[in-house]
């Protein structure tokens, strides 16, 4: 039974436009989270993360908002860029350990020029 | 290199074939994981090394054997494999598993196909 889940396979925005990606997720117990992005025969990356204690996070164009009695979190990207076109991940966890992440199936984000 | 490194990037086997997946990372971190990605599926923890000892092992089955020599280095032997065992094996690193919000780090992947 997944316990965090992307609903949206595929994603496509006109360049310069707002991307959402969501994310939901059934565990309340968990506290920490987490986007990755991943490019073609890359390994996936860090992206940007957001604590419980928190609603949203910005890094840059990058914006991460936390829906707790939702259990939901979305990623805004704005703009978007073509080279943000890539595979982004959604992943929770309680907050004590690495080894208790959980990952979605991903979102496949296509940024037209 | 910097980073985390793992070889081989593509690998094709047969079901008897005995076959080794290697990981090093340079980021001085304590603790290397493996993943298994496959597609449509969320990625799987596999094991965890925390400190060279493993501390996970997620119910996977024994043809997978995986072995930490050091903090630096992790490999996953593999034999007697089944095609659904086709997937993407990514490797990862984080300072220590047991801090709160500890990122990982991510190796390549190994892509894997068995016959």
């Amino acid at each position: 039974d997944q316990q965090v889940k992307q609903n949206s396979p595929s994603l496509s925005v006109q360049e310069g436009r707002i991307s959402i990606l969501n994310c939901d997720y059934t565990n309340s117990m968990f506290d920490y989270f987490l986007w990755y992005k991943k490019y073609p025969a890359e390994g996936p990356t860090f992206l940007i993360s957001i604590s419980s204690i928190k609603d949203k996070n910005e890094d840059g164009r990058f914006t991460v908002f936390l829906n707790k009695s939702a259990k939901h979190l979305s990623l805004h990207i704005v703009p978007s860029q073509p080279g943000d076109s890539a595979v982004y991940f959604c992943a929770a966890s309680r907050q004590t350990g690495a080894n208790n992440l959980f990952f979605g199936t991903g979102t496949r984000l296509t940024v037209i020029p | 290199e910097t980073g985390v490194t793992q070889t081989p990037r593509h690998l094709v086997m047969g079901m008897t074939n005995k076959k080794s997946l290697k990981c090093e990372q340079h980021l001085g971190h304590n603790a290397m994981y493996w993943y298994k990605q496959s597609a449509k599926k969320p990625l799987e923890l596999m094991f965890v090394y925390n400190f060279k000892e493993q501390t996970e092992n997620n119910s996977v089955p024994s043809r997978f054997s995986p072995e930490c020599p050091n903090s630096s280095h992790l490999f996953l032997h593999l034999h007697t494999l089944q095609p659904e065992d086709s997937a993407l094996y990514l490797c990862a690193s984080s300072l220590d598993p047991g801090q709160d919000n500890e990122k990982l780090f991510f190796g390549s992947g190994t892509q894997l196909s068995v016959l």
